[in-house]
């Protein structure tokens, strides 16, 4: 298994669907991170989870809400998103939120119709 | 407010060139930095990490080098392959724990 596996990776969705992406690590990490990946422009954090409570969230629109279980599970749940909103979205996950040595998914391609 | 740049945004090279990657940034104050390869359409592979304490990491034919008083770090690659053909990110980690990007180089090694 590889440390950090997100599903689905690819995903088109209507605007008006919901939809979620899933993210699972097995590295025994306690942060997890959402980040947003767009053409030309550097990675956007949007979301950290420490030990399951969120400890940032980037100015980031409600139609993205993110949940975490238990440290080794992050899901984003995805609601009447814009076609701006179609980007790849990484997951990462850390030994914890200060130590910030970031191990990636593959991503999930996301786009917006 | 840490700022992170890589230039050029895209560089070719012949196989077997050695070649130097550049990373700069503004705050001197930072906890570690990482460089990283990504595919087209995949995520990002952890290539070296330097804490803050060290001066230089080696992996294979990668060497990363850190330089906090001027606000650079390099990634070395030496007799480059066209496997090697990604876009390498720098990132640091901040005191205060943000990890700031920079927006990659985009390398192509020609056959």
């Amino acid at each position: 298994e590889t440390g950090v596996t997100q599903t689905p990776r690819h995903l088109v969705m209507g605007m008006t669907n919901k939809k979620s992406l899933k993210c699972e690590q097995h590295l025994g990490h306690n942060a997890m991170y959402w980040y947003k990946q767009s053409a030309k422009k550097p990675l956007e954090l949007m979301f950290v989870y420490n030990f399951k409570e969120q400890t940032e969230n980037n100015s980031v629109p409600s139609r993205f809400s993110p949940e975490c279980p238990n440290s080794s599970h992050l899901f984003l749940h995805l609601h009447t998103l814009q076609p701006e909103d179609s980007a790849l979205y990484l997951c990462a996950s850390s030994p914890d939120s200060t130590r910030r040595e970031l191990f990636f998914g593959e991503g999930s391609r996301l786009t917006v119709l | 407010k840490q700022e992170v740049t890589q230039i050029p945004a895209a560089l070719s090279v012949p196989e077997g060139e050695n070649l130097v990657l550049n990373c700069s940034f503004t705050d001197s104050a930072i906890y570690n930095l990482q460089w990283f390869r990504q595919d087209p359409g995949k995520g990002l592979t952890s290539l070296l990490l330097i804490q803050s304490s060290q001066r230089e990491q080696t992996s294979g034919r990668l060497n990363a080098s850190l330089d906090k008083s001027s606000g650079r770090s390099t990634l070395y690659i030496a007799a480059s392959q066209p496997g090697d053909s990604a876009t390498y990110l720098c990132a640091i980690t901040g005191a205060n724990s943000k990890l700031t990007f920079g927006k990659g180089i985009t390398l192509s090694v020609r056959p």
